[in-house]
């Protein structure tokens, strides 16, 4: 059974930072790009960042680049998410997800809790 | 960034009835698109990729369909555990982006 354990969330002063971790386990992990996608309290989805399978290469978007980083051990199979400069803005829940076929994340986590406030 | 606008916002149907949501995408995104549930307090479930292939397990009144920018998800034969909120993805380029979702209940 695939399985995907976020921890690391919690309460942050804004302009803090915050590392998430996601533990992988039942799939091969150095297989497949992951990637963190968030929602905010009440609002849709947004994705946040991706990464292939090698760690080569990463991906964001505009409203966490240069904030965000992802990385992956995939000795450790583990995934996770840097966030540095942190905004009221990044206060969501904080999915890890495992991605196949380029973009579909065909499998999710049940979620960190990040709250950006003084 | 390619935009997905997805309606309706809300939607309440009967036990059985046959209801489509639908997303249109601001440029052609060549099918890379998928269909996700979520359920309250849940983590979203995939339901549907490629437009229009089913995702192991999830039962077959579920369908995708669309070409371009135009894709629907349809639901045939609304059930009480297909409550919840849904939301489409386009993968085809970055960054990827959802739409608005929609929110299903049951009348």
């Amino acid at each position: 059974e695939v399985q995907l354990v976020e921890t690391g969330g919690g309460l942050v002063q804004p302009g803090r930072s915050l590392k998430l971790s996601c533990v992988a386990s039942g799939f091969t992990f150095n297989n497949y790009w992951m990637s963190w996608t968030r929602q905010a309290p009440g609002k849709g989805l947004e994705w946040v960042a991706s990464i292939t399978n090698s760690g080569g290469s990463t991906y964001y978007p505009d409203s966490v680049k240069g904030r965000f980083t992802i990385s992956r051990d995939n000795a450790q199979n583990t995934l996770y998410l840097q966030m540095n400069s942190l905004r009221s803005e990044d206060t969501a829940t904080y999915y890890c997800t495992r991605v196949r076929y380029y973009y579909v994340m065909d499998a999710w986590g049940q979620g960190a809790s990040v709250t950006v406030s003084s | 960034d390619i935009q997905m606008t997805q309606s309706p916002a809300s939607l309440s149907a009967s036990l059985g009835e046959t209801i489509s949501i639908e997303c249109r995408a601001s440029e052609d995104i060549y099918s890379n698109l998928a269909w996700y549930q979520q359920k309250s307090g849940k983590s979203p479930q995939l339901l549907i990729y490629a437009a229009n292939r089913l995702q192991d397990g999830v039962p077959s009144r579920f369908s995708g369909s669309g070409s371009g920018t135009q894709y629907s998800l349809k639901i045939s034969g609304m059930q009480p555990e297909d409550e919840g909120d849904y939301f489409c993805l386009q993968g085809s380029k970055f960054p990827w982006t959802f739409g608005g979702g929609t929110k299903l209940e049951l009348k």
